[in-house]
């Protein structure tokens, strides 16, 4: 058990550009969530996938947030366009599968950094 | 939807005193109440969590009491470390069978001193 992992763990990038995250769950979680964390603040729920399906949205996630977890394995969460206000921490967690099973656990996170 | 408050913001206590840290939620049907550790540059590391046909857990120095009623939900941590100075997060979430969405605090920083 390696642990979530993210990458990359930090990316500057200017506004308008796009920027594509990656998010490797617990070999055999199968379900997957993203997160964002402001500065000084409890992370907010962004979306979640059962295996490869995309089960729920938040509003937080505009038109310009895209993810996908194609093969049920890892996840990519893409921001198109991006803004200042995207500047954030976005936090990927997994958690087994199972009935009864919801303890989320979370990988390092990838700081975005919106110039 | 759920909303978290959580009480205080920052919290300073001597190595070996007691640190409390509160919160408060505001759906009734919430049934799932995880507390997580984050420090600097990390991500939120699970500590303790209670489910709410519990009233109280404990693991080793940390403590969790639930109060179904009152909505709220408090984390006790005896016999303070150095090592336990971070930032503490409540959430709360409506376990479905099949997925948990964490609410979260805002948040408590914890400093332990000498």
């Amino acid at each position: 058990d390696t642990g979530v992992s993210q990458n990359p763990r930090h990316k500057i990038t200017k506004r308008g550009q796009n920027v594509t995250f990656r998010c490797d769950p617990i070999s055999e979680h199968n379900r997957l969530y993203w997160y964002r964390q402001t500065l000084g603040q409890g992370p907010e729920f962004l979306t979640y996938f059962q295996n490869e399906a995309q089960l729920e949205k938040s509003r937080l996630l505009s038109d310009r947030f895209s993810a996908e977890r194609p093969k049920g394995s890892f996840s990519t969460l893409e921001i198109q366009r991006t803004e200042q206000g995207d500047s954030a921490m976005y936090l990927c967690a997994s958690t087994p599968r199972g009935w009864g099973t919801d303890t989320q656990y979370f990988g390092p996170g990838t700081r975005l950094t919106v110039l | 939807g759920e909303n978290v408050e959580q009480h205080p913001s920052t919290l300073s206590v001597q190595e070996g005193d007691s640190a409390v840290i509160k919160c408060t939620y505001s759906d009734s049907a919430s049934n799932y109440f995880p507390w997580y550790k984050q420090e600097l540059g990390k991500g939120p590391q699970l500590i303790i969590d209670i489910r709410s046909n519990v009233g109280e857990k404990k693991d080793q120095r940390i403590a969790v009491t639930l109060n179904k009623t009152a909505k709220h939900f408090s984390l006790h941590i005896t016999e303070t470390q150095p090592e336990d100075s971070a930032v503490y997060f409540c959430a709360a979430s409506l376990f479905t069978g099949t997925a948990s969405k964490l609410t979260f605090g805002t948040g408590t920083r914890l400093q332990v001193t000498l």
